[in-house]
């Protein structure tokens, strides 16, 4: 089955510790993206790429970090020095621009 | 500022009425809006898309109406199911963009 897969589904963390969500697709879609998505809120975008080994910073990127070796592959870091990670991490594809995004089920992240 | 937003936050409909979400964009440039349909815990799911050069269309149980004049977009879902019940959000792109921005969303209850 063609499809986007994040892992793992739910994730703990200590306040201070990196932590990085895997996404993976098998659609050959060019384009990849990271949401945040916050209790009663929309999507808001992290990070984007639109082609492997180039990406480029969304609305909040501050405190996250990611990397586009493989098409398939766009894993997202939460760094330390982002200050309120605990949130729903949603990764997406689309074939190209001003096309639907698929969307994977979701990482939600708790720092305690 | 630019923003894609929903009238309602909460929708509540009796079961096998039609059931209408509305939302507005401020940018006259967007060019292609979508919705997508968020259940509990998952990732948003495609449901009907349209482009800037129609005002109407179609799919299975839903339309999509988009007036450009007043800069307003419109799902309509016929005979609405219990199954309905989820977060519905529009989304806007911009003209050659990758940035899909999307609106806080409008949660759908079905009542039996």
């Amino acid at each position: 089955d063609g499809g986007i897969t994040q892992s793992p589904k739910y994730l703990f963390r200590k306040e201070g510790q990196n932590v990085t969500l895997s996404c993976e697709q098998n659609l050959n879609h060019d384009a990849m993206y990271w949401y945040r998505q916050d209790p009663g809120q929309g999507l808001r975008l992290i990070y984007y790429s639109q082609i492997v080994n180039d990406f480029q910073k969304g609305d909040i990127a501050e405190g996250y970090s990611v990397s586009r070796e493989k098409k398939e592959s766009f894993p997202l870091t939460v760094t330390s020095a982002q200050k309120n990670p605990t949130a729903f991490y949603l990764c997406a594809s689309s074939a190209q621009v001003n096309t639907e995004a698929f969307f994977g089920q979701g990482t939600r992240l708790t720092v305690v | 500022g630019e923003s894609v937003g929903l009238h309602l936050p909460t929708l509540s409909v009796q079961e096998g009425d039609n059931s209408i979400i509305n939302c507005a964009y401020s940018n006259s440039a967007s060019d292609y809006f979508i919705w997508y349909k968020q259940e509990s815990g998952k990732g948003p799911q495609f449901i009907i898309d349209i482009r800037s050069n129609m005002d109407k269309r179609q799919g299975q149980r839903v339309t999509v109406l988009l007036n450009k004049t007043v800069k307003h977009l419109s799902l309509q879902i016929a005979a609405t199911q219990p199954g309905d019940s989820a977060v519905y959000f529009c989304a806007e792109n911009r003209v050659g963009g990758f940035k899909t921005i999307f609106g806080a969303g409008t949660r759908l209850f079905v009542k039996a």
